[in-house]
């Protein structure tokens, strides 16, 4: 079936070393989301790209959607100890007639101090 | 404001019975999705509503149903509950029923437990 897939699984850094993740999805999406969920926390919205090759920036946290629009990535520079999380992107995708958001499985980011 | 709200926080229940976790929107939004949390995985898709009719099911059992109220607010029923049934479930809320911008907000989750 339709996927969103996300690599690496885990990553540990040193604080102020960099940081990405990338986000694959099986098919083309008419947009992508990225979402950050804190240890027992819920998922919190980050950002939405909607355009082909589109690039985002948030203070440290870069996004990009590929051109084909199936592939994203987020990149955090100079990472922060309040960075620590799991990134998940999401899809919408069509199935059964109706259209859900499709989560990857998530990288939980972990930082040494 | 208030975001999103769910209740309750957590929830222990046994094998074969029944639960109901309720859901408030934001206010002014008039979707709720649901979805199911496993440990280390993302979000699973379970329900949408849309001004209180049923837009999107993901692939769950019968088990499953829920409902959205003249308020927006809803509720997700699981019945004969199983061990695999032990999750965060969360609720989000979204202004329109989907497309390029909106944005769904999570709340913060009920947590059963299944025994």
């Amino acid at each position: 079936g339709q996927q969103v897939m996300q690599i690496p699984q885990y990553q540990h850094v040193q604080e102020g070393e960099d940081f990405t993740t990338y986000c694959n999805s099986s098919t083309t999406l008419s947009n992508i989301q990225w979402y950050k969920q804190r240890p027992g926390g819920h998922p919190v919205f980050l950002i939405q790209l909607v355009k082909s090759g589109e690039v985002k920036k948030q203070k440290r946290l870069t996004f990009q959607f590929g051109e084909a629009k199936k592939n994203s990535s987020l990149h955090i520079t100079a990472t922060q100890t309040t960075d620590v999380g799991t990134y998940f992107c999401a899809g919408p995708i069509t199935q059964g007639g109706s259209e859900k958001l499709v989560f990857g499985k998530g990288t939980k980011l972990t930082v040494n101090p | 404001d208030a975001g999103v709200t769910q209740s309750p926080t957590h929830l222990i229940k046994t094998r074969g019975q029944q639960v109901t976790l309720r859901c408030s929107p934001i206010s002014g939004h008039k979707s709720v999705s649901w979805y199911q949390q496993v440990l280390g995985q993302g979000p699973q898709f379970i329900f949408q509503y849309y001004e209180k009719e049923e837009r999107g099911r993901g692939n769950f059992p019968d088990r499953f149903s829920a409902r959205q109220f003249p308020n927006y607010s809803s509720e997700l029923n699981v019945n004969a509950l199983l061990l695999g049934d032990s999750a965060l479930y969360l609720c989000a809320s979204s202004f329109g029923a989907g497309g390029q911008e909106d944005t769904q907000y999570f709340g913060p989750g009920t947590r059963l437990t299944v025994l």
